[in-house]
């Protein structure tokens, strides 16, 4: 069955150094998100993708936060300068279909992003 | 925005015993989903369920669209069902997922 993956499952790093957390999304399909859970928390919408564009973003996907794909097949996340309170679990997500987030949404494994 | 309410928060249970969690959203959606969140953190797709009922082993899900809530429920729970129990809609002109605040179920031997 297809799946999502994400690479790698845990980063650690250190305050102000820039991560990339990669994602590969179902091979068919054509939106991808990101969202993030920091510990003990609900889940967060960070951002959309769509046709090589961001589709929707929320709040907290600010000017530190970048989304590009690459290649046909990945998808990364990038934060420039990472805070304390980047700490979070990130997880990719992907929807096929013309219809984007009315679709199911299927999840990878999610990367734990550990910030010193 | 849309808000998502889950119920009750917290739930323990002896293994066999059945139960229902509960998903109340404020606003139309055209996506519903139920995730469980296993110990690893991983989220599992359970149902998307925008509408109407839908049975899987011994989950089954409800969703009444017009009245704004959907219900999970669990029969005959095992021990491997402990863990957060999310609902996640998608309010209808969006397309990302806004999630409720969980149900966090504990299935003791």
């Amino acid at each position: 069955e297809p799946e999502v993956t994400q690479t790698p499952s845990h980063q650690v790093t250190q305050m102000g150094q820039e991560v990339i957390l990669r994602c590969v999304p179902i091979s068919n399909h054509l939106y991808f998100y990101w969202y993030r859970q920091i510990l003990g928390q609900k889940v967060e919408f960070l951002v959309s993708f769509y046709n090589n564009e961001i589709s929707e973003k929320s709040e907290i996907f600010d000017d530190q936060f970048s989304v590009e794909r690459p290649d046909g097949s990945n998808f990364t996340l990038k934060i420039r300068s990472t805070k304390l309170e980047d700490s979070a679990m990130y997880f990719c997500a992907s929807s096929g279909g013309r219809s984007g987030g009315y679709n199911e949404q299927f999840f990878g494994p999610g990367t734990r992003l550990t910030v010193l | 925005g849309i808000q998502v309410e889950q119920s009750p928060p917290d739930l323990i249970l002896q293994e066999g015993a059945n139960s229902t969690l509960r998903c109340n959203f404020s606003d139309s959606v055209n996506n519903l989903q139920w995730f469980h969140q296993n110990p690893w953190g991983q989220l599992i797709n359970l149902f998307y369920i925008p509408s109407g009922t839908k049975q899987n082993g011994r989950l089954s899900a409800t969703t009444v669209a017009t009245e704004r809530y959907s219900l999970l429920y669990i029969s005959s729970s095992q021990t491997t069902d402990s863990g957060v129990y999310f609902c996640a809609v998608v309010e209808t002109g969006f397309q990302k997922l806004v999630f409720g605040t969980g149900t966090r179920l504990l299935v003791s031997p």
